[in-house]
């Protein structure tokens, strides 16, 4: 069956730490890949998202992702959060040649000052 | 400018009610779709519409039926609401996804619908 699973529904981290969330996906084929960011009372901002190539995959307010094909992960990660950060992330996949789009469940993150 | 916009953006109502949502893109996309955020803030795919053609139609409640007079609009519209249907409702856009790039959805800033 295809799935999304986010494994960490929360997590805080102190401002100016690291952050990595992650993201697992089952498939029949390697999907498209996409994180979204949904600050409080907003709607969902893409974040950054692989389709070939690199595997290191650079996007917004500074996060970058890592497809991993053999763990079939797509971790999201920050060197240094800032307290703005602090919001929900959803990890997401689509096919490669439809648009049914999966979302996990989400993983909200709190920043301590 | 607002790429997908959504209105109203706070809708309260009573149970038994019929009422809409709105959803304008304006980044020339082919397909839109309607989400469902619940409490739980897990989203679901309800509707998705390629040139005015439902091309998925998850398990909702026939009551929900979604109206689209143009390739820029998908309505919402919703009959005899029940408690249940409280939630946040996101509409999104993409181009054709077929292509890679095509995948990438664009997402309104939801609606949250409260039924009394």
């Amino acid at each position: 069956a295809q799935s999304v699973t986010q494994p960490d529904i929360h997590i805080t981290v102190s401002e100016g730490a690291s952050l990595e969330l992650r993201c697992n996906y089952s498939y029949g084929a390697t999907p498209y890949l996409f994180w979204y960011v949904q600050s409080p009372g907003q709607g969902l901002q893409l974040l950054l998202k692989y389709f070939s190539g690199d595997t290191l995959v650079q996007g917004i307010k500074g996060f970058e992702a890592e497809f991993k094909r053999s763990q079939s992960s797509f971790n999201l990660r920050k060197p240094s959060v800032h307290w703005s950060d602090a919001a929900e992330y959803f990890c997401a996949v689509a096919p490669y040649n439809n648009n049914d789009m999966r979302f996990g469940a989400g993983t909200r993150l709190t920043v301590k000052p | 400018d607002t790429a997908v916009s959504q209105t109203p953006k706070y809708l309260v109502t009573q149970m038994g009610n019929d009422k809409s949502i709105k959803c304008e893109q304006n980044l020339g996309h082919d397909t839109m779709y309607w989400y469902k955020q619940d409490s739980k803030k897990f989203l679901k795919i309800m509707f998705s519409y390629n040139n005015k053609e439902l091309i998925i139609n998850e398990t909702v409640p026939n009551r929900f039926s979604p109206k689209s007079p143009d390739k820029a609009h998908l309505n919402l519209h919703i009959n005899s609401l029940e408690l249940g249907d409280s939630a946040v409702y996101f509409c999104a856009s993409s181009q054709d996804p077929t292509g890679g790039v095509g995948n990438t959805q664009y997402f309104g800033p939801g609606t949250r619908l409260t039924v009394l």
